[in-house]
């Protein structure tokens, strides 16, 4: 695709229920990320993936929530028993990579976020 | 502790006007900095990337600088539009450290441009 997408744009739950939120990233792009927005704050990171390194895991804020990304391509984040403070935009960002020498390797595309509301 | 800073938190212009968004880090060692453009439910769109050797740059209306002695870096908008309300975020960018994908986020400042 021509950016990355994410799917779905908006979703409301009911407290305790599990959600999975899903990123398709440019083609080609080796890292992906995924960040929470709440209401006028500022990105706060939550996982990285690059390659087929280890995901950075140390921005997910409890146990409820986790990513996985299937074949290097495709990512879901996943978050269980939701809670009202789960509310937020979650933004899932790719890039080609991570070349220290090419700044071009570590611009972010980001997609346009899922919106979800734990009620 | 790799921090980034940006100022002020809000902003309020009218059409036309200019203004200066700024943004300090504290990220060592520092490999670049850029500022993005997040439009009102969008994601963050990359406006102009820094690197160590770079004092200015312009994209159109805007014009980045980057003081690498003092850290700090400033986003100069001129003859505002309705178009440029949005938030602006500072990225900075280390070599090293491992985490978070070496990219540290400022919390954004909020430009309202209003007729």
């Amino acid at each position: 695709g021509a950016g990355v997408s994410q799917s779905p744009s908006n979703k409301v739950t009911e407290k305790g229920k599990d959600v999975e939120l899903r990123c398709d990233p440019i083609s080609g792009h080796t890292a992906l990320y995924w960040y929470r927005q709440s209401l006028g704050q500022g990105l706060e990171f939550l996982i990285y993936f690059q390659g087929n390194s280890a995901p950075d895991k140390s921005g997910l804020p409890s146990d409820r929530f986790s990513a996985e990304r299937t074949g290097g391509s495709v990512s879901t984040l996943t978050i269980q028993r939701t809670q009202q403070e789960d509310s937020a935009v979650y933004l899932c960002a790719s890039s080609l990579g991570f070349g220290s020498g090419q700044s071009s390797y570590n611009e972010q595309f980001f997609g346009p976020g899922t919106r979800l509301t734990v009620l | 502790k790799n921090q980034v800073e940006q100022s002020p938190q809000s902003l309020i212009i009218l059409e036309g006007k200019n203004c200066t968004l700024q943004c300090n880090y504290t990220v060592s060692p520092f490999s670049n900095l850029r500022w993005y453009k997040q439009d009102t439910g969008r994601g963050p769109v990359s406006l102009t990337i820094m690197t160590f050797s770079e004092n200015t740059k312009s994209n159109g209306r805007y014009t980045a600088t980057l003081d690498a002695d003092t850290k700090q870096s400033s986003l100069h908008i001129t003859a505002s539009q309705l178009s440029d309300s949005a938030s602006y975020i500072c990225v900075v960018r280390t070599n090293y450290g491992g985490s978070q994908g070496n990219l540290i986020f400022g919390k954004g400042t909020k430009l309202s441009v209003k007729p």
